[in-house]
């Protein structure tokens, strides 16, 4: 079965510094990987998605996340950090069943901005 | 309006009362998912639908059910609540074929039991 690690519960960054959010997988086959961010009283928001080719995808908002195959990580960066990116980010595993997707999702990563 | 609406956004209640949380959607997608979330536990998937006529269970299905009335509507039902399904309760849909496709959530039912 799949899963997903985030070994950072809470983070705290200064706002104009850079950010890198940690998320490992375990999957038996070619993952399909995306990170979601969790605003005060919202749903979750897609950010980016890898599924296959370059192994750095941009996403929304500034933010980037590189694919490692040999470390099995997809970690997030952003190289300025704003205030307004205070929020909770749940990295997720994809798996094919029967012919639509599950996700498996990380505990979260709780971001903490100073201003 | 929201793509993905749930209702209630809030809700209080009794121990042993049943509850039901509704989720509709716009967007035309075939595949809806319910998930709850607890702090330090992420996301956790409780049922997940994939068209009308197709209902699995999640990882945490215990103690509760689901129907999906119409393709766009997939309710969560709590027969007789306790104290431990106390949680924000999020709905997702995903539309096509595989795993490439997200989801898309809506922003929650937060429910306590007392």
């Amino acid at each position: 079965a799949q899963s997903v690690t985030q070994p950072d519960i809470h983070i705290t960054v200064s706002e104009g510094a850079s950010l890198e959010l940690r998320c490992n997988y375990s999957y038996g086959a070619t993952p399909y990987l995306f990170w979601y961010v969790q605003s005060p009283g919202q749903g979750l928001q897609l950010l980016l998605k890898y599924f296959s080719g370059d192994t750095l995808v941009q996403g929304i908002k500034g933010f980037e996340a590189e694919f490692k195959r040999s470390q099995s990580s997809f970690n997030l960066r952003k190289p300025s950090v704003h205030w307004s990116d205070a929020a909770e980010y749940f990295c997720a595993v994809g798996s094919f069943t029967g012919g639509g997707n599950k996700l498996t999702f990380g505990t979260g990563t709780q971001l903490k901005v100073e201003l | 309006d929201a793509d993905v609406t749930q209702t209630p956004r809030n809700r209080i209640t009794k121990t042993g009362k049943r509850i039901m949380l509704e989720c509709s959607q716009t967007k035309g997608h075939d595949r809806m998912y319910w998930y709850r979330q607890d702090p330090g536990l992420g996301l956790r998937l409780i049922y997940y639908s994939f068209d009308v006529k197709d209902i699995n269970k999640g990882e945490i299905s215990d103690g509760y059910s689901v129907s999906r009335q119409a393709q766009a509507k997939f309710s969560l039902s709590l027969e007789s609540a306790i104290p431990n399904q106390t949680a924000l309760y999020f709905c997702a849909t995903s539309a096509g074929q595989g795993s490439r496709q997200p989801q898309h959530f809506g922003d929650g039912t937060r429910l306590s039991i007392l």
